[in-house]
């Protein structure tokens, strides 16, 4: 079985504040592949990132940065200098080699303000 | 590049009514997702679609949910009879292949009343 957990439901920050959204999975398949998707007010789903299990490099696309740790089964996302428009609901997600179907977290609320 | 096309937008129906969504996915992806988003909730897988077959339907209520996928390309979503739970957004997605990123349309509102 499968299963993604994102034990934060809501975060409020400041804008420029530094925020982290965490998103811890379960599996038993050495094979697995993790996303992380935004969906803003608008209601589509926006893809952000996609990781394999083998590779732990941690990866930086401008303010965004993901931080895999297997160890830990922690697949984190952090926001440096949050802005207003970054306000969204934010969804870690896994595929796993056995399953090949995408399990969604519950998501996390990001609330940006001035 | 075209990206995923759902619709209608939205749609309101009474109870036991029946209502269909159509999907019409990036070129050339072989595997099609259609999920039920219930508001302040994630994503939940109702079917999956490899071409033209279905890789997992576990959650899909066959009761009264159907889906198809004619020819691997267009796919399409029924409820018969529609219940007030069905209420939520219903969102389809494509990708390459079963491990590749999934990308989603706008998605269907639908309200049961």
């Amino acid at each position: 079985a499968q299963k993604v957990t994102q034990a934060q439901t809501e975060i409020s920050v400041v804008e420029k504040e530094d925020v982290t959204l965490d998103c811890v999975y379960e599996t038993r398949d050495t094979t697995y592949y993790l996303f992380w998707y935004k969906q803003p007010p608008s209601g589509e789903l926006v893809f952000l990132i996609r990781r394999n299990s083998f590779d732990e490099q941690n990866e930086i696309s401008g303010r965004y940065s993901w931080n895999f740790q297997k160890s830990t089964s922690s697949f984190n996302f952090t926001i440096t200098a949050s802005q207003v428009v970054d306000s969204a609901v934010y969804f870690c997600a896994l595929i796993t080699g056995t399953a090949s179907k995408l399990t969604f977290g519950t998501g996390t609320r990001l609330q940006v303000t001035l | 590049e075209a990206g995923v096309a759902q619709s209608p937008r939205y749609k309101i129906i009474e109870k036991r009514q029946s209502v269909a969504f159509w999907c019409n996915p990036i070129s050339g992806h072989a595997t099609l997702y259609w999920y039920q988003q219930i508001l302040g909730q994630g994503p939940k897988l109702l079917i999956q679609f490899q071409n033209n077959g279905v890789v997992d339907d576990s959650q899909l209520p066959k009761d009264r949910f159907s889906a198809e996928r004619l020819k691997g390309v267009d796919s399409t979503l029924k409820i018969q009879p529609a219940k007030l739970e069905d209420s939520a957004v219903y969102l389809c997605a494509s990708s390459l292949d079963r491990e590749g990123e999934a990308f989603f349309g706008q998605g269907t509102r639908l309200t049961v009343v």
